[in-house]
């Protein structure tokens, strides 16, 4: 069990770049989530993906945000044309089962937008 | 809409005593409840849960507690040690929404010596 894996831990960026995160779950999870969290709230759900079928996105992802899960492996989120606003850690979790099992998170991408 | 509530940004607490953080949540639907457990510079860590069937469960120093009525839970931690320091949240599911969790705002836990 490796754990879940985020790459890159940091992002610095400039307003209205684009930056591309990535997600390696534990191997025989096939849940996946994403989630961002600001300083002094909790995580918040942005998108779920069952194997490589993304089931759910909040309203909190814009049309700027785009998530894949090519083959049902890894994970990619998108942020385009950044804004201050998407400062915050982003947060990869996933899952094994059905329901009702626990969330084993990653470390997370901190982003920075300048 | 706040879904998920810890009221108590932080907690101090002696080496050794009882740490208890409370969360209430005002969605009747959630029915399965988690504490993450949380350093800095890392991701959540799951502590314990709790499904809506059942009022209590234990694991080792931590106990969870759940008031359904009330819709209140609380998690015991007994004795605290100074590892236990961290950020707590508490966050909830509805078993229908395949495990997306609903967070709290997190209470920070310092146990001191």
């Amino acid at each position: 069990d490796t754990g879940v894996s985020q790459d890159p831990r940091h992002k610095i960026t400039k307003r209205g770049q684009n930056v591309t995160f990535r997600c390696d779950p534990i191997s025989e999870h096939n849940r996946l989530y994403w989630y961002r969290q600001t300083l002094g709230q909790g995580p918040e759900f942005l998108t779920y993906f069952q194997n490589e079928a993304q089931l759910e996105k909040s309203r909190l992802l814009s049309d700027r945000f785009s998530a894949e899960r090519p083959k049902g492996s890894f994970s990619t989120l998108e942020i385009q044309r950044t804004e201050q606003g998407d400062s915050a850690m982003y947060l990869c979790a996933s899952a094994k089962g059905a329901t009702n099992e626990k969330l084993f998170f990653g470390s997370g991408t901190q982003l920075s937008v300048l | 809409d706040q879904q998920v509530k810890q009221n108590s940004p932080s907690l101090s607490v002696q080496e050794g005593r009882i740490s208890i953080l409370n969360c209430d949540y005002t969605n009747s639907m959630f029915d399965y409840f988690l504490w993450y457990k949380k350093y800095p510079a890392e991701g959540p860590t799951f502590l314990i849960s709790i499904s809506s069937i059942k009022d209590k469960n234990e694991d080792g120093r931590f106990t969870v507690f759940l008031n359904k009525s009330a819709k209140h839970l609380s998690l015991h931690i007994v004795p605290s040690q100074p590892g236990d320091s961290a950020v707590y949240f508490c966050a909830a599911s509805d078993t229908g929404t395949a495990s997306k969790l609903t967070f709290g705002t997190g209470t920070r836990l310092q146990v001191t010596l």
